[in-house]
C-alpha cells in the first residue's frame, strides 16, 4: 500500500497568515493527489484534485502544488472558517489511502 | 443537487453485525462508482472499499482491514448502496460515510455519515 505522510500534525496561525501543509507519498503517484477539508460534525469536502486543480466552489485562497512525491496545500490568507482538519489522499492506485491529517487552528 | 444519506448505524457488541445503507439522489446512481470511507478516533479517514457501476462490471475492491468481514453491494433500482459489516471489532467504531468515487479517484460528494459504536 502507498503510505501518505502529512506534516505538521497541527498548526496554529492568525487570520491573514499564509499556511502550508505538506504530504509525502511513499512512492510515485504522479499527480494523483487530492486534498479534503474536514470540520467536526460535517462531511469532508474536496478542495484540490490532481495536485493542482481547485474544486468548483472551493475558495481561491486554497492552492496545491507538487514536486516528485512531495505535495503541498497552501492557504494564502487564513480565514476563521478555515479552522478544520485537512487530509491528503492518493488516487493513483487501490487501496486509496489518506494522510493522517493536519489540524489547523486559528489563534 | 447530489444527496447521499446513510442509515443503519448504532450500538453493537464485539463480534456482532450491522448493515448500513446509502441512499443517493440528484444524480444517475446506476452510473456512479461508489465508496465507503470511515473516520475513526485512532486513524482519521480510512477508505474501506469501492463498487463500480453495473455497466462497467460492478467489481468490488476492499481495504485489507475489512476484507472478508465487510461486504459492499448495490441496488440500482433503489438507488442504494449497502455495507454489510460482520465480526465487528472495537476498532471499527467510527462514523461511516458513503461517497461518489469519480474517474480521477476523488471523493466528490459525501453523506453526513452514520455512527457505528462497537462496545460490550
Amino acid at each position: 500500500d502507498i503510505q501518505m505522510t502529512q506534516s505538521p500534525s497541527s498548526l496554529s496561525a492568525s487570520v491573514g497568515d499564509s499556511v502550508t501543509i505538506t504530504c509525502r507519498a511513499s512512492q510515485s503517484i504522479t499527480t494523483y493527489l487530492n486534498w479534503y477539508q474536514k470540520k467536526p460534525g460535517e462531511a469532508p469536502k474536496l478542495l484540490i484534485y490532481t495536485a493542482y486543480s481547485l474544486q468548483s466552489g472551493a475558495p481561491s485562497r486554497f492552492s496545491g502544488s507538487a514536486s516528485g512525491t512531495d505535495f503541498t496545500l497552501s492557504i494564502s490568507s487564513l480565514q476563521p472558517e478555515d479552522s478544520a482538519t485537512y487530509y491528503c489522499q492518493q488516487s493513483y492506485t487501490i487501496p486509496r489511502t489518506f494522510g493522517q491529517g493536519t489540524k489547523v487552528e486559528i489563534k | 443537487e447530489v444527496q447521499l444519506v446513510e442509515s443503519g448505524g448504532g450500538l453493537v457488541k464485539p463480534g456482532g453485525s450491522l448493515r448500513l445503507s446509502c441512499a443517493g439522489s440528484g444524480f444517475t446512481f446506476s452510473n456512479a462508482w461508489m465508496s465507503w470511507v470511515r473516520q475513526t478516533p485512532g486513524k482519521g479517514l480510512e477508505w474501506l472499499g469501492r463498487i463500480k457501476s453495473t455497466a462497467t462490471g460492478g467489481a468490488i475492491d476492499y481495504a485489507a482491514p475489512v476484507k472478508g468481514r465487510f461486504t459492499i453491494s448495490r441496488d440500482d433500482s433503489e438507488n442504494t448502496m449497502y455495507l454489510q459489516m460482520n465480526s465487528l471489532e472495537i476498532e471499527d467504531t467510527g462514523v461511516y460515510h458513503c461517497t461518489t468515487d469519480n474517474s480521477l479517484g476523488t471523493f466528490d460528494d459525501w453523506g453526513q455519515g452514520s455512527l457505528v459504536t462497537v462496545s460490550s
